[in-house]
């Protein structure tokens, strides 16, 4: 049962344009949320997260958005950069868990 | 040393090896865990411990040995692996908070593990 999920596996953007990644999850429970970036044969980096507190976070060019009614938090990057090229996966928790729950990855492209 | 560090970034072993990857976290976490990324599949948990007790082992073959000394070194140990086990291993370590749960994990470069 997959309580996060990553819908697009790939996603193309130009240089210089809003990229949006997406992800949407079934557990209501789930109170944090968080965004990592990772390189080919390295470990997943975190980027930004976000309380359920709260429905915007943003920091630099990156900014997340959740949407609690729609059970969906998207990753927005603006203006993309070449170096943004990388799988990007979201991960989400519960009040008082151990592990965060990860979604397959969406694999970003940005387009020079 | 700053943040989660593996050793060895890259592994070769035979069927028949005996071998142990290394994790050691410098961020003062209480949790750490073991991740494996195969080709094309998402990230699977593989053990949790926190405060070096084990507390989640996810239907891991016992090929898959871990132990954990102290909250700041993780071991793997592996033995009699087969080919389909060849994929990046993962290190990660958090911050458990009692009543509030997880922070974010902080990841290590990973072991790239090929068993021939």
């Amino acid at each position: 049962d997959q309580q996060v999920k990553q819908n697009s596996p790939s996603l193309s953007v130009q240089e210089g344009r809003i990229s949006i990644l997406n992800c949407d999850y079934t557990n209501s429970m789930f109170d944090y949320f968080l965004w990592y970036k990772k390189y080919p044969a390295e470990g997943p980096t975190f980027l930004i997260s976000i309380s359920s507190i709260k429905d915007k976070n943003e920091d630099g060019r990156f900014t997340v958005f959740l949407n609690k009614s729609a059970k969906h938090l998207s990753l927005h990057i603006v203006p993309s950069q070449p170096g943004d090229s990388a799988v990007y996966f979201c991960a989400a928790s519960e009040e008082g868990a151990q592990k965060l729950v990860f979604g397959q990855g969406t694999r970003l492209t940005i387009n020079p | 040393e700053t943040g989660v560090t593996q050793t060895p970034r890259h592994l070769v072993m035979g069927m028949t090896n005996k071998k142990s990857l290394k994790c050691e976290q410098h961020l003062g976490h209480n949790a750490m865990y073991w991740y494996k990324q195969s080709a094309k599949k998402p990230l699977e948990l593989m053990f949790v411990y926190n405060f070096k007790e084990q507390t989640e082992n996810n239907s891991v073959p016992s090929r898959f040995s871990p132990e954990c000394p102290n909250s700041s070194h993780l071991f793997l140990h592996l033995h009699t692996l087969q080919p389909e086990d060849s994929a990046l291993y993962l290190c990660a370590s958090s911050h458990i908070f009692a009543h509030y749960g997880v922070s974010e994990a902080f990841f290590g470069q990973g072991t790239r593990l090929t068993v021939v």
